[in-house]
């Protein structure tokens, strides 16, 4: 596999249900992101990690809680979660230095969450 | 805290036609500036990037885009549109020296009709 790999591509829970989103990225990346996109609403930054230490958390309520192992691992597990959280959950990453910038970033294809 | 904006939301094009997508930044320097194209169902994926130099910079899949300091804009065009151009397109900014976290607009959602 090369690129960025999300699992499951699609997943109906309910709110009382526990799941989780797994991305993988085989492009030897130090940061990696979570980023909510819901229809009509502009791209939102959730978490981010940088060589495994999280770095970002956009006031994103506790239901959300994001796991980074290491560097080319990236978890999202949901517990509890209301139905506008349905959205498409998109993970990235890129090659990042703080304090640098000029990387561009890498997508995985998301996962569709659909809570009934 | 820098911002980008996409003034249209939506964009409708016959194909064959020319396309401009705009973006503008505000940033009291030169950002780090970034094009991106969704194809419905997928990820993002870049099409262009600006850094410095030249200021018409040339993308992927026939697109370029032209930086322009005076106002403060990042337009993306692509001389003659194709069906299969039909996504969501987002421009994004970074500082340069800044955070490497780049801060994206609402995003173009382009129409193509036959």
């Amino acid at each position: 596999e090369t690129g960025v790999t999300q699992t499951p591509r699609h997943l109906v829970m309910g709110m009382t249900n526990k799941k989780s989103l797994k991305c993988e990225q085989h492009l030897g990346h130090n940061a990696m992101y979570w980023y909510k996109q819901s229809a009509k609403k502009p791209l939102e930054l959730m978490f981010v990690y940088n060589f495994k230490e999280q770095t970002e958390n956009n006031s994103v309520p506790s239901r959300f809680s994001p796991e980074c192992p290491n560097s080319s691992h990236l978890f999202l597990h949901l517990h509890t979660l209301q139905p506008e959280d349905s959205a498409l959950y998109l993970c990235a990453s890129s090659q990042a230095t703080p304090g640098l910038a000029g990387e561009e970033q890498y997508f995985g294809p998301g996962t569709r969450l659909t809570v009934t | 805290a820098q911002s980008v904006t996409q003034p249209d939301i939506h964009i409708t094009v016959s194909e064959g036609a020319s396309l401009e997508l705009r973006c503008n930044y505000s940033y009291g320097a030169t950002p780090y500036l970034f094009w991106y194209v969704q194809s419905p169902g997928q990820g993002l994926q870049l099409l262009l990037k600006y850094f410095s130099g030249d200021t018409l910079v040339q993308g992927i899949k026939g697109f370029e885009a032209e930086f322009k300091r005076s106002q403060s804009s990042f337009n993306l065009r692509k001389p003659s549109v194709h069906w299969s151009d039909a996504a969501e397109y987002f421009c994004a900014s970074q500082e340069p020296g800044g955070s490497y976290i780049p801060t994206f607009g609402r995003g173009t959602s382009l129409i193509v009709h036959p």
